[in-house]
């Protein structure tokens, strides 16, 4: 099946500054959505992107689906964006199975 | 909004024990999932249901069943709970397979 890598697997940030995220996949999809999940364990919809970029506030998503990369940027960092950021995806006409890969966890410190 | 409603955030039972987890959403969605949650595992994906009942095993169906009898209920089924399915249980649901998919909060179960 589909392989889904996101790196770092750990970052923390001081308050206010900027980071990257990174998901790799293995194949060629037909979706690919952004989660955050809380501290409670509640996973929040960010993005669903496929192809292109988007962005929702501080938050933007970019995938490359020619390359097998997608990047998520959160800018000017705050505390409540720490949790576990998970990218997802699913390949293959007709597939229903959502892959997940294994999160990049973020600490945001003040 | 979309919600997905799942019926217990917290549960602790006995080993043997059988176990009923429900989950409800609101949106008419036709695809219903229900993920586990482990440290280091990630998530993976236990069974999914494409509309009323129907069901497809995930990745790691054994030792559990579910039952979709309406389009808004996916109730996830532990026959006889171990120790090893100590976990948290996620519940989505979707339109359709090009579509976003929306989580419930959790249910965190502890079997001892």
């Amino acid at each position: 099946g589909i392989q889904v890598e996101q790196s770092p697997p750990d970052l923390i940030l001081q308050e206010g500054a900027n980071s990257t995220l990174r998901c790799n996949f293995s194949d060629s999809v037909n979706n690919l959505q952004w989660f955050h999940q809380n501290p409670w364990g509640q996973l929040i919809n960010l993005f669903y992107i496929p192809s292109g970029t988007k962005q929702n506030g501080r938050l933007s998503a970019t995938t490359v689906a020619t390359e097998r990369y997608s990047l998520l940027y959160i800018s000017s960092s705050q505390t409540t964006d720490s949790g576990v950021y998970f990218c997802a995806v699913v390949s293959g006409a007709g597939s229903y199975q959502l892959t997940f890969g294994k999160g990049t966890k973020l600490s945001v410190i003040p | 909004d979309v919600k997905v409603t799942q019926s217990s955030r917290y549960l602790v039972k006995r080993t043997g024990e059988k176990v009923f987890l429900e989950c409800v959403q609101d949106m008419d969605h036709e695809n219903m999932f229900w993920y586990r949650q482990d440290p280091g595992l990630g998530l993976r994906l236990i069974y999914f249901s494409y509309d009323v009942k129907m069901k497809e095993k995930g990745d790691i169906p054994e030792g559990y069943s579910v039952s979709r009898e309406k389009k808004e209920r996916f109730s996830l089924i532990l026959e006889s709970a171990s120790t090893n399915q100590t976990s948290m249980y996620l519940c989505a649901s979707r339109t359709g397979v090009g579509n976003t998919i929306y989580f419930g909060e959790g249910s965190w179960l502890t079997v001892v």
